[in-house]
């Protein structure tokens, strides 16, 4: 299981950090990755992080604004985002991997919205 | 980096089979065997109903099939149900270990 928290209503410019907890696997030996779903839209992956947290991918949209991290003690991946733009405004899902590094979702969590709006 | 190529939508009436087409280039979808396909209900997650191409996981029904020729993809969904209504989408592995996903299908069962 794969539980999202943190999104919320944030003004361009501002930073936001998600969090999603996961459960009912090892989740030291998967990479994680979160994806985003615009109103109306396909999806976008965004970032993603192997198992061992070495390797981390990052999406050009946001590259450099966005980091991607993990704690394989508390089995939680976090996603902070900065520097928010209108265009992030999104669901974002939390996504379990099918192996340690990156290679396709298998799992996906309900998702957390974030608007950016002022 | 460009989504991978789907048609918008597509649509089929109850009993036929549709097939659903994922385009990418050699870096993605031509380059490696790590194509998925997800089903998506209107604000529900997505699920997975192939991997590496052509692998069903457990539970997803025979009528979803995958296949792949050169850089591009494909799903089929035989047997149409009213339930098949929803968005399809394709994904692969790229050649800068990032995933890519396409734009997105809307299959209508007529």
């Amino acid at each position: 299981q794969l539980l999202e928290s943190g999104g919320g209503l944030v003004q361009p410019g501002g930073s936001l950090r998600l969090s999603c907890a996961a459960s009912g696997f090892t989740f030291n030996i998967y990479g994680m990755s979160w994806v985003r779903q615009a109103p109306g839209r396909g999806l976008e992956w965004v970032s993603g992080i192997s198992g061992s947290a070495s390797r981390r991918y990052y999406a050009d949209s946001v590259k450099g604004r966005f980091t991607i991290s993990r704690d394989n003690s508390k089995n939680t991946v976090y996603l902070q985002m900065n520097s928010l733009r209108a265009e992030d405004t999104a669901v974002y899902f939390c996504a379990k991997d099918r192996r340690m590094t990156l290679i396709a979702v298998d799992n996906w969590g309900q998702g957390t919205l974030v608007t950016v709006s002022s | 980096q460009s989504a991978l190529t789907q048609p918008a939508s597509v649509s089929g009436s109850p009993g036929q089979s549709i097939t659903i087409s994922c385009t990418g280039t050699d870096s993605d979808v031509g380059g490696y065997n790590y194509v998925s396909w997800y089903q998506q209900y209107p604000g529900k997650a997505p699920k997975v109903l192939i991997y590496d191409v052509t692998n069903r996981p457990s539970g997803i029904s025979n009528r979803f099939s995958g296949s792949k020729s050169g850089n591009t993809a494909s799903l089929t969904i035989s047997g149409l149900q009213a339930e098949d209504e929803a968005d399809y989408y394709c994904s692969s592995l790229t050649s800068s270990a990032t995933l890519l996903f396409g734009g997105g299908t809307k299959l209508t069962v007529l």
